[in-house]
């Protein structure tokens, strides 16, 4: 199975900040790399798919880049409703695995 | 628009049997290419891919539990269905049912279920 090393494992910004969270697999998922955001008791929201492309509704500060054995999710400009945990996925082989989660905080 | 709902017997009894369905609607299982997952995720912690059935009756399931998932569907009801046996406690989780597409350009696991809380105890 392919293991998603996520960091950092917590992470406290300002409403403003450039954050920036990073996703590792275990071997070459070329960009076949997904990015959820999951807010407190809420099922999780596709942010970005296939490394690089912006889901249909989610705001313009939300990015991803990376291909092969390292990739980022990067929010240009935190903001209050940004409060969640990240999640990485990789879809480039069975069984599908996640990235253990990023808790973003507000500072 | 796609919608997913699961339900289950929300509690039930180490070495039972757990049965859920996921009720779904705006895509039919009998179209080639879709599929529906069941993903979980305990509290406070990650989320873990468990099976996927497939428009033509395929499933995929997570060796690391190994014989006792079995994913199928009923497309005429627009119904999709997971049995997980011989549960224990670390099969306590919160499930969630996810519409799924075989299409590798298509933005995967896109629609979730609300998810259904799930506890074994005795």
């Amino acid at each position: 199975d392919i293991q998603m090393t996520q960091s950092p494992s917590f992470l406290s910004a300002s409403v403003g900040d450039r954050v920036t969270i990073n996703c590792k697999p275990s071997q070459n998922i070329n960009r076949y790399l997904n990015w959820y955001q999951q807010k407190l008791g809420e099922a999780p929201k596709l942010l970005i798919y296939n490394a690089n492309s912006l889901q249909t509704g989610i705001p313009s500060r939300f990015s991803g880049s990376g291909s092969g054995t390292d990739f980022t999710l990067t929010i240009s400009s935190l903001q209050p409703e940004d409060v969640a945990t990240y999640f990485c996925l990789q879809h480039n082989s069975w069984p599908y695995t996640f990235g253990a989660g990023t808790k973003l905080e507000l500072k | 628009q796609v919608t997913l709902k699961e339900s289950g017997p929300g509690i039930l009894q180490p070495s039972h049997t757990l049965s859920l369905t996921c009720s779904f609607s705006g895509f039919s299982l009998s179209t080639y290419g879709m599929g529906v997952s069941w993903i979980r995720q305990p509290s406070g912690k990650g989320l873990e891919w468990l099976a996927t059935i497939w428009w033509n009756g395929n499933p995929y399931n997570n060796t690391s539990l190994k014989s006792r998932l079995t994913v199928s569907k009923d497309t005429s009801n627009n119904q999709a269905f997971l049995k997980v046996t011989s549960v224990d406690t670390a099969d306590t989780a919160t499930y969630y049912c996810v519409h799924t597409e075989f299409t590798i350009a298509a933005p995967l696991f896109a629609y979730w279920g609300q998810g259904t809380l799930v506890t074994v105890s005795s």
